[in-house]
């Protein structure tokens, strides 16, 4: 079964950079595009960015532009952000999830991985 | 950026009850939206996609409607499963913007 199992819980000060990961298992790692979906306590769900994990051709959000690098490993089957120069307002839940050709819908999600930004 | 509004913002419902959530796009996005259902501290869960099409394991209580610019989330009879927050999505253009969410209670 397709499964998406991301990294663990990070407590990051100001300034510094956060690397998530996210590991596909169940299918064929290359045939899918990921995204990647942040959420801040209390609040709704923010389109970070996309990479295709066949051309590794990504597209970001512009308030995360300049910031944010999204990568995939097809040999591990695992699709990396990382975020840098974070502030208070990068705190967040930060999920992974796989797009559908159709229509770009996210059909699997990771379970979620939360970054405090704290001094 | 396409802007995604839904209304209401949150809603009381009973057990039973038939519910609509309306999701506006601020211009055209033909049939490219999407439905999550998201629990509390759970990740979200996709419902509906490309307007109508009820995604693989999703109960047939679920229905979406609508193209261009006005789209529905249609719930025929809610199960206490079914509190939860519920976002739209479009799939149009990027960005891919989600709509602010709507939380169903429990009257």
């Amino acid at each position: 079964q397709v499964q998406l199992v991301q990294s663990g819980a990070e407590v990051k000060k100001p300034g510094a950079s956060v690397k998530v990961s996210c590991k596909a298992s169940g299918y064929t790692f290359s045939n899918y595009a990921f995204v990647w979906v942040r959420q801040a306590p209390g609040h709704g769900l923010e389109w970070m960015g996309w990479i295709s994990a066949y051309s590794g051709d990504t597209n970001y959000a512009q308030k995360v532009q300049g910031r944010v690098t999204m990568t995939t490993d097809t040999s591990t089957s695992t699709a990396y952000m990382e975020l840098r120069s974070l502030t208070s307002d990068d705190t967040a839940v930060y999920y992974c999830a796989r797009q559908l050709n159709q229509g770009a819908a996210y059909d699997y999600w990771g379970q979620g991985t939360l970054v405090t930004v704290s001094s | 950026d396409i802007q995604m509004t839904q209304s209401p913002s949150s809603l009381s419902a009973s057990v039973g009850d038939r519910i609509t959530i309306t999701c506006r796009a601020s211009q055209s996005i033909t049939s490219y939206l999407n439905w999550y259902q998201q629990r509390p501290g759970k990740a979200p869960k996709l419902l509906i996609y490309a307007a109508s099409s009820l995604q693989s394991g999703v109960p047939s209580r679920f229905s979406g409607s609508g193209s261009g610019t006005d789209f529905t989330l249609t719930i025929s009879s809610l199960q206490p499963e079914d509190f939860a927050t519920y976002y739209c999505q479009q799939g149009y253009s990027v960005p891919r913007t989600f709509g602010q969410g709507t939380k169903v209670e429990i009257k």
